[in-house]
C-alpha cells in the first residue's frame, strides 16, 4: 500500500449504531487530519493530530470521537449519528505541523446515516 | 479568519480550449495557497502550491496559477484542456491553528465543477 488509505470506502449505518472509520498513511508523516465533505459545502476540518497528540478539535460534536494510536493510524469513532452527518469523510496527512505543509489525502469513506 | 471564495460553481469548456478558474482569498498575512483536484470517487490531489517567490507557479498536468496580492487572487489556468481534466477543483489557504502554532489544517473554497465538452 502506498499513500493514504481509508477503510471502509462506503458505510451505511443506523442512528443507533457504533462504527469506526480507519485511516492509514504509508508516507512517514507526523500530522494527520480528518475532514468532512458535504454536498454544496466547503471541506470542513474536523480534527488535527500532530505526533499522535490532538492539537485541534474544530467544534465537532461529541458523537465523533477521534483516536490516533500512532503516527501512521487515525480512527474516527462514530456513535448515535444524525442523518445530516451523511457525507464523505476524508483523511489527510502531512510531513509535519504547520500550514505550509502539503497535505496528502485518502480516497475517503462515503458515510450514509439512515 | 481565513476564507476562500471560488465564485464559479460550474464551468463548461470545450476540449482544447483554455481554462481559468478563479479563487479569491482573505487572509491577514502572507498566504500559503494550494489548488487541489478531485476526480469522482477519489480523494484530493495537489496540483500546485504557492508559498513565496515567483508569483507564477507551475504544477502537474500542465496547470499553472498566478498569485496576485493586490487582487487577493490565485487563479488556476491551463492553455488547453483535455477530457480527463473534468473534475472538481478546490482552492485552499493554509491556516493557523487556534493555538497560534502547531499542526494546522486548510481552509477550502466550495469548489468549481469543471465540465469538458467534446
Amino acid at each position: 500500500e502506498t499513500g493514504v488509505t481509508q477503510t471502509p470506502r462506503h458505510l451505511v449505518m443506523g442512528m443507533t449504531n457504533k462504527k469506526s472509520l480507519k485511516c492509514e498513511q504509508h508516507l512517514g508523516h507526523n500530522a494527520m487530519y480528518w475532514y468532512k465533505q458535504s454536498a454544496k459545502k466547503p471541506l470542513e476540518l474536523m480534527f488535527v493530530y500532530s505526533l499522535e497528540e490532538r492539537v485541534e478539535n474544530n467544534s465537532v460534536p461529541s458523537r465523533f470521537s477521534p483516536e490516533c494510536p500512532n503516527s501512521s493510524h487515525l480512527f474516527l469513532h462514530l456513535h448515535t449519528l444524525q442523518p445530516e452527518d451523511s457525507a464523505l469523510y476524508l483523511c489527510a496527512s502531512s510531513p509535519g505541523q504547520g500550514y505550509y505543509n502539503e497535505q496528502f489525502f485518502g480516497p475517503g469513506t462515503r458515510l450514509t446515516v439512515l | 479568519a481565513q476564507s476562500v471564495t471560488q465564485p464559479d460553481i460550474h464551468i463548461t469548456v470545450s476540449e482544447g480550449a483554455s481554462l481559468e478558474l478563479r479563487c479569491n482569498y482573505s487572509y491577514g498575512a502572507t498566504p500559503y495557497l494550494f489548488w487541489y483536484v478531485q476526480s469522482p470517487g477519489q480523494g484530493l490531489q495537489l496540483l500546485l502550491k504557492y508559498f513565496s517567490g515567483d508569483t507564477l507557479v507551475q504544477g502537474i498536468k500542465g496547470f499553472e496559477a498566478e498569485f496576485k496580492r493586490s487582487q487577493s487572487s490565485f487563479n488556476l489556468r491551463k492553455p488547453s484542456v483535455h477530457w480527463s481534466d473534468a473534475a472538481e477543483y478546490f482552492c485552499a489557504v493554509g491556516r493557523t491553528g487556534r493555538s497560534g502554532g502547531g499542526a494546522d489544517g486548510l481552509t477550502f473554497g466550495k469548489g468549481t465543477h469543471l465540465i469538458i465538452q467534446p
